[in-house]
């Protein structure tokens, strides 16, 4: 089975720009989550998918916007791209959102270069 | 707010040494915790789950504890192998209903052969 998939997988923008980022989930798993992780810290959580429907928001500027289409899969949307945006952007999925069953699994996230 | 410290930030060992990373965090207040690898530029590959409830889970040559009350996860690698070199995170878990993880800095660890 396929895991977690992100595209693009790298790619280079200029400040102001805006980008999209597109994941799909594990087969079967309703809910997607986004984190953005800089050089050399841990992952920052900004948005929350499940069923379509946004379910969390993290400390992030309303630039960042996401969505959730119906079979599952989900893009992340950045405007007027700054400098500090540089970073892994981390896709997530799980079966459904109660800790019992709510292990994480990710992709191997899209490398954003803003110059 | 939570926040998720791991000791050391970098770690050097020879091969076949045991070695135990650190995960504190501050509100004891968790659903569970998981325990990741990072390989450079990569994404993240999920090691341990434990629940809140739970004491400890093993994985291999892996093991991870939770002390709910003190704040505090080790994860316990046995038998350290060249290929164990990667980043280690810890994540946290707050929300009964979500999937917001709080996550350490990570632990960089190179095993030499």
């Amino acid at each position: 089975d396929a895991g977690v998939t992100q595209s693009p997988t790298h790619l280079i923008k200029t400040r102001g720009q805006q980008v999209t980022l597109r994941c799909s989930p594990i087969s079967g798993h309703k809910s997607v989550s986004w984190y953005q992780q800089v050089l050399g810290q841990g992952p920052q959580f900004i948005f929350q998918y499940y069923e379509k429907e946004e379910r969390g928001r993290g400390n992030f500027p309303d630039r960042f916007s996401a969505r959730q289409f119906p079979n599952y899969s989900s893009e992340l949307n950045v405007n007027a791209l700054l400098l500090g945006d540089s970073a892994l952007y981390l896709c997530a999925s799980s079966l459904f959102l109660t800790p019992n069953t709510g292990e994480l699994f990710f992709g191997e996230g899209s490398r954003l270069t803003v110059l | 707010k939570q926040e998720v410290t791991q000791i050391p930030a970098a770690l050097s060992v020879p091969e076949g040494e045991n070695l135990v990373l650190n995960c504190s965090f501050t509100d004891s207040a968790i659903y569970n915790l998981q325990w990741f690898r990072q390989d450079p530029g990569k994404g993240l590959t999920s090691l341990l789950l434990i629940q809140s409830s739970q004491r400890e889970q093993t994985s291999g040559r892996l093991n991870a504890s939770l002390d709910k009350s003190s704040g505090r996860s080790t994860l316990y690698i046995a038998a350290s192998q060249p290929g164990d070199s990667a980043t280690y995170l810890c994540a946290v878990r707050m929300e009964e209903y979500g999937n917001k993880l709080v996550f350490g800095a990570g632990t960089i660890l190179r095993v030499k052969s």
